[in-house]
This record gives C-alpha cells, sequence and structure tokens, in this order.
C-alpha cells in the first residue's frame, strides 16, 4: 500500500462545477499537509498548505481530519485553468526526505 | 530567469552512456533535492543534500550519483544510464524550517530524459 493515496481520476467537470479532491496518508506521525498543482509537463507548485481547522484560499478549501488520515481539496465555480493535476504531499518530519507525493489527480474542466 | 534552472530540459541518449543533469538555484536555499516521476508513481527522491558537505540517499539512489559543487548547485550523475531510468526529473530547494515539517519545495521545470 503507498504511503499517500489519491484516486487517480481523470475528474471531468463542466466550468462553474464543484469538485472534490481526497487523499489518504497511512503514517500517524505525519506532521504537515499540502497540496501541490502540476499542469502538464511543468514543475509542481505549491498550491496551499492543510490545516487542521480548515483554511480556504479564494475558490479552494483544504480540509484534514488527522483521526481518519484524510486529507481533502474542494474546489468551488471551476475555471477552465483549473486543468491540472493536484498533488497531495505530506511531510513525515523536517527535511525532504521524509516528504511523500502522492501520485496525483487529473483534473479536465471543459466549457 | 527562474529560481531553480535545470539543464538540458530534454535529453536522448543511448544505453551505457553517462549523463549529467545540473541544477542551479538563486533562492540562497541550503537544502537541494533530486526526484524523478513516473506516470502513475509521483515523484521519489533520488538524492538529498542539506549543505554543501551533507549528502543523503533518497528512496532510488541505486544507478545515480550527485554532487553538490556549491551552495546554489546539485548535479545528478547517471554513470551508465539504462532505459528504465527514462523518465521526467526534477530538482528541488527548500529554506531550512523553524517548524517540524513545514518544509515547502521550490521546484526547478524539469529535465526530459530517455534513454534508449
Amino acid at each position: 500500500r503507498k504511503e499517500v493515496e489519491q484516486d487517480p481520476g481523470p475528474f471531468n467537470v463542466p466550468e462553474g462545477a464543484t469538485v472534490a479532491f481526497n487523499c489518504t496518508y497511512s503514517n500517524s506521525a505525519s506532521q504537515s499537509f499540502f497540496w501541490y498543482r502540476q499542469d502538464c509537463r511543468k514543475e509542481p507548485k505549491l498550491l496551499m498548505s492543510v490545516y487542521s481547522s480548515g483554511n480556504e484560499d479564494g475558490r479552494f478549501t483544504a480540509q484534514l481530519n488527522r483521526a481518519s488520515q484524510y486529507i481533502s481539496l474542494l474546489i468551488r465555480d471551476s475555471k477552465l485553468s483549473d486543468s491540472a493535476t493536484y498533488l497531495c504531499v505530506v511531510n513525515r518530519g523536517t527535511g525532504g526526505f521524509k516528504t511523500i507525493f502522492g501520485a496525483g489527480t487529473r483534473l479536465f474542466v471543459k466549457a | 530567469d527562474a529560481d531553480v534552472t535545470q539543464t538540458p530540459r530534454n535529453r536522448i541518449t543511448k544505453t551505457g552512456k553517462r549523463i549529467m543533469l545540473e541544477c542551479s538555484q538563486t533562492k540562497g536555499h541550503d537544502r537541494m533535492y533530486w526526484y524523478r516521476q513516473d506516470p502513475g508513481l509521483g515523484l521519489r527522491l533520488i538524492y538529498y543534500s542539506f549543505d554543501v558537505k551533507d549528502i543523503n540517499k533518497g528512496e532510488i539512489s541505486d544507478g545515480y550519483s550527485v554532487s553538490r559543487q556549491a551552495q546554489a548547485k546539485f548535479s545528478l550523475s547517471l554513470e551508465s544510464a539504462i532505459p528504465n531510468q527514462t523518465a521526467l526529473y526534477f530538482c528541488a530547494t527548500s529554506d531550512r524550517v523553524a517548524q517540524a515539517g513545514a518544509n515547502v519545495l521550490t521546484f526547478g521545470a524539469g529535465s526530459r530524459l530517455t534513454v534508449l
């Protein structure tokens, strides 16, 4: 079993739709959590950190449930430009060595 | 100019050839990393370096070596390339963090390597 698991998708949604991605992690010692966005053939870029209290950045909302070891990302009012792969990332401690990437969930937003 | 620059961006080579991928950064970060990405597998860590004198193996270091020439430069070598090393390679950097586990990575644009 992978340490960080995501539904690979693809998710195909119309513009304006709300879409949710889920991610589970297996190591209960994990300390910090992120969502990265990766466009086709490009590098991953930090989208947002995920906090236990939940956090929002414009149309994006991230949630963390430590008890269930579950992370989510909600995108409201989807735009064509949201089409990308979304990577769930978990840090088990300081340093990149303990940074574990999920394989990503692909999103296609269509007009 | 990009904060993290990788060269070459694309390379096609033959089995058995030696290949070097180079990475330089202007962010002033101490920590540098090399990852490879394969479809369906996510990013996997090859090597990482927390400063010039500190080099560590990641989860898939076999067949690879690295050199940290300066704080800003970290190169990855494939001494004798093989076809299953065909992948997209990313260099990344991060700063020291005060809060445990808060490491955020900045990636280069990637180097696509094809080994025939």
